[in-house]
């Protein structure tokens, strides 16, 4: 089993405000870093596959970078808004399974 | 449209009764999964299949069972044998190739069991 650590654990911040989280894992043995955003009462949402080190990628207002040689992930989103409200996913691939964090709750104010 | 379905999506029980979630995929995905979520835990894998007819079990496969039949479906039974079976149950499928770009995972609504 793989120990996953997300970090904070819930964030509240005020509409136009910029944040960031991480994801931590273990960096043997790995093949990719999914991250998913899910908001509540809807499934699971990808926004990044990510698998090489220093690789970063790009979704409108969101953006990861991967560093697999020290194991972590972070995700940025700028300029908040409120329908980014929801609870981001990390999930590591070891080449059998993903293994998930506990995720990291956003709550934008307007 | 494209999607995963789960049912149902509350469900509840008595000790002692099997119960059966369902998951149906009509993505023409290779992989299915099923995920439990405990409050304060990430996702847990319990079963996953990459082709029809073949399943391996995941982390927490103790007490569930699976089939897959058929490409499109691959329904979990909660068996008398899982000691604590209230959750809420995330059901999900993938191309099977995780490392890229369309390898992320599709996931169901969920489907919430509760054993009274």
């Amino acid at each position: 089993i793989l120990n996953v650590e997300q970090s904070p654990q819930s964030l509240h911040v005020q509409e136009g405000d910029s944040t960031n989280f991480t994801c931590s894992f273990p960096s043997s043995n790995f093949y990719a870093l999914h991250w998913y955003r899910w908001e509540t009462a809807k499934s699971p949402e990808a926004l990044f596959v990510m698998t090489l080190n220093g690789d970063e990628k790009k979704k409108g207002r969101i953006s990861a970078t991967l560093n697999t040689k020290e194991g972590y992930s972070y995700l940025y989103i700028k300029g908040s808004q409120p329908e980014d409200s929801a609870t981001y996913l990390c999930a590591p691939y070891t080449g059998n399974q993903f293994y998930f964090g506990t995720g990291t709750s956003l709550t934008v104010i307007p | 449209d494209g999607g995963i379905t789960q049912s149902p999506k509350y469900l509840f029980r008595k000790e002692g009764q099997n119960v059966t979630l369902s998951c149906e995929q009509n993505l023409n995905h290779d992989a299915m999964y099923w995920y439990r979520q405990d409050p304060g835990q990430g996702l847990r894998l319990i079963y996953y299949s990459q082709i029809v007819n073949d399943f391996q079990k995941g982390d927490i496969a103790e007490g569930y069972s699976v089939s897959r039949e058929k490409k499109e479906s691959f329904p979990l039974t909660v068996t008398s044998a899982q000691k604590n079976p209230t959750a809420f149950y995330l059901c999900a499928s993938s191309t099977g190739q995780p490392t890229t770009s369309t390898g992320e995972l599709f996931f169901g609504e969920g489907s919430r069991l509760t054993v009274l």
